[in-house]
């Protein structure tokens, strides 16, 4: 199986402020990556996909990058609304595997 | 608009079985993917297999044969899953997911679309 290491863990970070989270895949996965956001209590929701692309009525201040093994999500002007865990997922090869999450809190 | 509307809490017991559904409304439940993903108390997220509700055809997570069944009702537009042999850890919270559709071609390996999950605690 692909390993989809992700970090930080956790992350605190201030109002306006510029957040990156990484992915790391065990593998090349060709940009066959998209990432989620999770609220406390919800299901996860699609932010990125094909590791660049943005998901119609996600707001523009994300955006994902990367190739091979290596990817991130950034998120500018951070909002209030952005505080949720995140997860990356790799659709390369079966069975499709997620990161483990990274915690995205205010300061 | 897409809506997954799953079935409810199940609180079942060691080695029995349970069978949770996805009811699908706002598109045409045969043309997309429907996936379940499973998220432990605590964890991340494990994907467990799709359907394909247009001709049956699934594909699983080898860790989960034997484990999951999935099964699609097109008449209802209701996907299922089963869960069989049960043990503690398989207490989760499972998620109905659609394979991403962009409004021309279909796509299996993404998921545009999630149900609230549904909470199987399995305890004696």
């Amino acid at each position: 199986d692909i390993r989809m290491t992700q970090s930080p863990a956790s992350l605190s970070a201030s109002l306006g402020e510029t957040v990156n989270i990484e992915c790391l895949a065990s593998e090349d996965i060709y940009s066959d990556l998209a990432w989620y956001q999770q609220k406390p209590g919800k299901s996860p929701q699609l932010l990125i996909y094909n590791a660049n692309s943005l998901q119609n009525g996600v707001p523009s201040r994300f955006s994902g990058s990367g190739s091979g093994t290596q990817y991130s999500l950034k998120i500018n002007s951070l909002q209030s609304e952005d505080v949720a865990t995140y997860f990356c997922q790799q659709y390369n090869n079966y069975p499709y595997t997620f990161g483990a999450g990274t915690k995205l809190e205010l300061k | 608009q897409v809506q997954l509307q799953q079935s409810g809490t199940e609180l079942v017991k060691p080695a029995s079985s349970v069978k949770i559904s996805c009811k699908a409304s706002g598109y045409t439940f045969t043309s997309n993917y429907m996936h379940w993903i499973r998220q432990q108390p605590g964890n991340g997220l494990e994907w467990i297999g799709w359907i394909y509700p247009g001709n049956g055809n699934t594909k699983y997570n080898q860790k989960f044969d034997g484990k999951a069944t999935l099964t699609a009702d097109k008449s209802s537009s209701t996907a299922y899953m089963q869960l069989s042999s049960l043990t503690s850890e398989d207490s989760a919270v499972y998620f109905c997911a659609r394979g991403y559709y962009d409004g021309t071609y279909y796509y299996e390996g993404y998921f545009d679309f999630w149900g609230p999950g549904t909470m199987v605690t399995v305890s004696s």
